[in-house]
This record gives structure tokens, C-alpha cells and sequence, in this order.
């Protein structure tokens, strides 16, 4: 009964670092996606993917690398870290094929960079 | 493009009694899905309540329903007899309805307090 698990769950970067974090499901959801969350600005879609091999730009990509090898893995590279990189960052996954069906959310990573 | 306005970013209510969180979206669709989730101090999104665009009926989750007004465009959420445990950001969000939609657009949250 796993859903989304993200990690790590806290991470502190330098400036310059890279780094990935980790999202994996095993609901075997076509959908994945990565969102950003910063005060006041709700979630912000970084990086999605409608399944293994195949991914795309959402609204904030900059600075931000996806790659999508299974249908159950998708990390989030952090090429160098800067600090307007420190947010709260969420996976998300739901199935492809159920247009009703709602977004399934890892429980966050909190990146601060320093 | 598609967007979600909270324009309470914060709200109080006391232990048992009724709050009214609003949600206004802008949307060219006829089709799409809204949705509340709840995040709680330990960061999980969780889904309140989710309403279909096609369907008339408001959806109802024990003691959390909503006021789908599609010709306003507004989606506000009701918590009846609240809690303590209903404390946490609330977050509104819209999804296409199209196939193959992938995103959803969040608003920017309602921090609600639960007095005792």
C-alpha cells in the first residue's frame, strides 16, 4: 500500500550542487508528473510524463532534468542548484486511461539551497 | 490558458461550527474536473472532494460538500461541524477533461484555523 514515495524528504543543497530526487509508484499509473510548491503561488508543474520514454516541459522547467525508464520511477535532476531552486517539491502519478480519477501525490521534498 | 483564484488566504472557524472556502476558475472548456485537496502540516496532499463539470448534482463527502456554480465559475468548498483535524491549507484545482491531460491548475491555497 506504498502509492508515491518520494525521497529524501529533507535536503539541503550549496549552490552549484546537483542532486536527484527520487519518485517511484507502484499503482502502475501511466501519468507522472513533478510539481513545485512556493508560498503564495500554489503548485507549479515543472516536468510530466504520459509514460516510459516519453516526457515533457511544463510551466517552470528551468534548471530541471526528467528522465522516464519505467513506469514506475521518474527523478528530478537538479542540474546546479541555485536558490531560487528552494521549494517544496511533489510527485504525483494517476492512470492514463480514467479521465475522473484524481492525482495521487508523494508526501514532498523539502529542498533548501544555500 | 486556464486559472484558479483563492482569494482567502487564510480563514478561522470554531470547533463544530460551518466555513465556506471559495474558488473562482477561468476556463474556455465545457468539460473538466475540480478538485479540493487537503495539505495538513505534514506536507500529504490529500483529495476532499472531487466534482465533475457535466454533472449538476454538487458532490458531498460526509461533512464536506461543495457549491458548483458552472455558469459562475465558482467552486466553493463547505465544512460543516469542523474539526480540529480539518486545520491545514486547502488547495482548488482544475483539470481539462480532455484526453490525454496531464496537468492540473492549482490555486494558491486557503490556510484554515480550527479554533477551540
Amino acid at each position: 500500500n506504498a502509492g508515491v514515495t518520494q525521497t529524501p524528504k529533507f535536503q539541503v543543497l550549496k549552490t552549484g550542487q546537483s542532486m536527484t530526487l527520487q519518485c517511484a509508484q507502484d499503482m502502475n499509473h501511466e501519468y507522472m508528473s513533478w510539481y513545485r510548491q512556493d508560498p503564495g503561488m500554489g503548485l507549479r508543474l515543472i516536468h510530466y510524463s504520459v509514460g516510459a520514454g516519453i516526457t515533457d516541459q511544463g510551466e517552470v522547467p528551468n534548471g530541471y532534468n526528467v528522465s522516464r525508464s519505467t513506469t514506475e520511477d521518474f527523478p528530478l535532476r537538479l542540474l546546479s542548484a541555485a536558490p531560487s531552486q528552494t521549494s517544496v517539491y511533489f510527485c504525483a502519478s494517476r492512470p492514463g486511461g480514467q479521465l475522473n480519477t484524481e492525482a495521487f501525490f508523494g508526501q514532498g521534498t523539502r529542498l533548501t539551497v544555500v | 490558458a486556464q486559472t484558479v483564484t483563492q482569494s482567502q488566504p487564510e480563514m478561522s472557524v470554531q470547533e463544530a461550527e460551518t466555513v465556506t472556502l471559495s474558488c473562482t476558475y477561468d476556463t474556455s472548456e465545457s468539460d473538466y474536473y475540480l478538485f479540493w485537496y487537503k495539505q495538513p502540516p505534514s506536507r500529504q496532499m490529500i483529495l476532499v472532494i472531487r466534482q465533475e463539470a457535466y454533472k449538476q448534482q454538487n458532490a458531498t463527502e460526509n461533512r464536506f460538500s461543495v457549491n458548483f456554480q458552472k455558469a459562475a465559475k465558482s467552486f466553493s468548498l463547505k465544512i460543516s461541524d469542523s474539526q480540529l483535524g480539518d486545520a491545514a491549507m486547502y488547495f482548488c484545482a482544475y483539470r481539462s477533461a480532455s484526453s490525454g491531460t496531464y496537468k492540473y491548475i492549482f490555486g494558491t491555497g486557503t490556510r484554515l484555523k480550527v479554533l477551540a
